[in-house]
């Protein structure tokens, strides 16, 4: 079975600084789908960067950026110029490959800014 | 936009009541699915339905049935309530077939067990 890990339970950082995210996952598929999901608050989870396993090159959506190594099955997330709005819990995902689209999460990252 | 609704924020029940979560979606989405989310524990998938009337069990399903009888609906059931399923209840959804989309979720129903 896939396994996801996130070894940070908590980070934190200065507001417009940079912070790192790590996640890693065991699988033995070629091509599979990750995904970091973002959960403020007291407000709904929502989707922050996907990437497929076979795109070589690294996603980015504005401030986040995701460093995929996929020899050493690792995802991890790179979130520049941090603002209040992003202090949230932070989840890996992992999607199996066609036909099974269940995800199977890690245990998340609780990040704090730092004003 | 996608709208996923659960019926409840917070709810209480008492040990051995039947409790029954509901979930709506509005996308029109063949993928339904029930997480629980624990401290430390992250989301760990309890049932999961591809279609109307159709189920498979997660990872976690012991304890707990769910019901698909319309597309848009997909209920979560407790049988029996037990402490140990106090959690937060999430659902989502997602449409089928496109294996980078992602799934859309609840707001979440924190569920208390005394």
């Amino acid at each position: 079975a896939q396994t996801v890990t996130q070894s940070q339970p908590e980070m934190s950082v200065q507001e417009a600084e940079t912070v790192t995210l790590s996640c890693t996952y065991d699988t033995s598929e070629s091509d599979y789908y990750l995904f970091w999901y973002k959960q403020p608050p007291s407000r709904q989870m929502i989707l922050v960067i996907r990437q497929e396993a076979y795109k070589q090159q690294n996603a980015t959506e504005n401030r986040f950026s995701v460093n995929f190594q996929k020899a050493a099955k690792s995802f991890s997330l790179k979130i520049s110029d941090s603002q209040l709005g992003d202090a949230a819990m932070y989840f890996c995902a992992y999607r199996s490959p066609p036909g099974v689209e269940k995800l199977t999460f890690g245990t998340g990252t609780r990040l704090t800014i730092i004003p | 936009d996608v709208k996923v609704t659960q019926s409840s924020r917070y709810l209480v029940k008492r040990t051995g009541e039947k409790v029954f979560l509901e979930c709506v979606q509005d996308m029109d989405h063949e993928n339904m699915f029930w997480y629980r989310q624990d401290p430390g524990l992250g989301l760990r998938l309890i049932y999961f339905s591809y279609d109307v009337k159709m189920k498979e069990k997660g990872d976690i399903p012991e304890g707990y049935s769910v019901s698909r009888e319309k597309k848009e609906r997909f209920s979560l059931i407790l049988e029996s309530a037990s402490t140990n399923q106090t959690s937060m209840y999430l659902c989502a959804s997602s449409p089928q077939g496109a294996l980078d989309d992602e799934q859309y979720f609840g707001p979440g129903t924190r569920l208390t067990v005394t």
